[in-house]
C-alpha cells in the first residue's frame, strides 16, 4: 500500500535552533514534494527532489532513496517559520501516478 | 503572476445545495488538480486532469463533478452538499501530465461548511 508518514506531528522550537522533520514511505517513488502552509492557509511548494539534496536559504531537504526516507532542515529558525510542512509523494507504481500527502507536521518556533 | 486563482474563500451551504468552486491558472498548466483538506489527515485528491477535456477520478470522488473544457479553468461542482462534504478545499496545477516535471502551484483555499 502507498503509504506516506511524517514526524513529528507537533514540534516547538526555540529561535535559533535547527529543525529536523522526517518523512519516510512505504515503496518506490519518482519525487517527493516539501510544502508549505502558512497559518492562514495557503500552501507553496518549497522542494521537489527525486534524489540528493536541494538547499534554499535556511531550508536543506534531503533524500535517501534505499532507505525510503526525506528529511526537511531548518537551520537558525525564526518564528515566522512557524507552519504545517507538508511531504507529498509520487510512487512509481500505484496511485495512478498522483501525489499521496503526509499529514504534515505543525512547527511553532518561540522568540 | 495571478497563478492559480481559486474562489470563492468562505461558502456556507445548507444540505442539498449545489454549487460550483472556481479554479483558474494562467501558467498553461496541463495538470490541475482538486483536493480536500481535512482535520488530522493528509490531503486527498477529489478528481484531477491533465488537459483539456481530460478528467479522472482520485482517492474521494463520490458527491463532485468536474469539467475541464478549457487548459485555463477547472470548476468542481458539488451535487448535492452534505455535511461530510464540510472541509477546505484546494486546486492546485502544475506543468506536464501528472506533475512529473516539478514545482505544485496552489490556490489559496476554499472553506466550506455545510449546515
Amino acid at each position: 500500500k502507498n503509504e506516506v508518514e511524517q514526524s513529528p506531528q507537533n514540534l516547538t522550537a526555540q529561535e535559533g535552533e535547527f529543525i529536523t522533520i522526517n518523512c519516510s514511505y512505504s515503496v518506490g517513488i519518482s519525487a517527493l514534494h516539501w510544502l508549505q502552509q502558512h497559518p492562514g492557509g495557503g500552501i507553496v511548494s518549497l522542494f521537489m527532489l527525486s534524489s540528493g539534496k536541494k538547499k534554499h536559504g535556511r531550508l536543506i531537504a534531503t533524500i535517501n532513496i534505499q532507505e525510503k526516507h526525506s528529511s526537511l532542515h531548518i537551520t537558525a529558525s525564526h518564528p515566522r517559520d512557524s507552519a504545517v510542512y507538508i511531504c507529498a509523494v509520487r510512487f512509481l507504481e500505484g496511485s495512478q501516478g498522483n501525489l499521496i500527502f503526509g499529514k504534515g507536521t505543525k512547527l511553532s518556533v518561540k522568540p | 503572476n495571478a497563478g492559480v486563482t481559486q474562489t470563492p474563500k468562505f461558502q456556507v451551504l445548507k444540505t442539498g445545495q449545489s454549487m460550483t468552486l472556481q479554479c483558474a491558472q494562467d501558467m498553461n498548466h496541463e495538470y490541475m488538480s482538486w483536493y480536500r483538506q481535512d482535520p488530522g489527515m493528509g490531503l486527498r485528491l477529489i478528481h484531477y486532469s491533465v488537459g483539456a477535456g481530460i478528467t479522472d477520478q482520485g482517492e474521494v470522488p463520490n458527491g463532485y463533478n468536474v469539467s475541464r473544457s478549457t487548459t485555463e479553468d477547472f470548476p468542481l461542482r458539488l451535487l448535492s452538499a452534505a455535511p461530510s462534504q464540510t472541509s477546505v478545499y484546494f486546486c492546485a496545477s502544475t506543468y506536464g501530465g501528472r506533475g512529473n516535471t516539478g514545482e505544485l502551484f496552489f490556490g489559496e483555499g476554499s472553506r466550506l461548511t455545510v449546515l
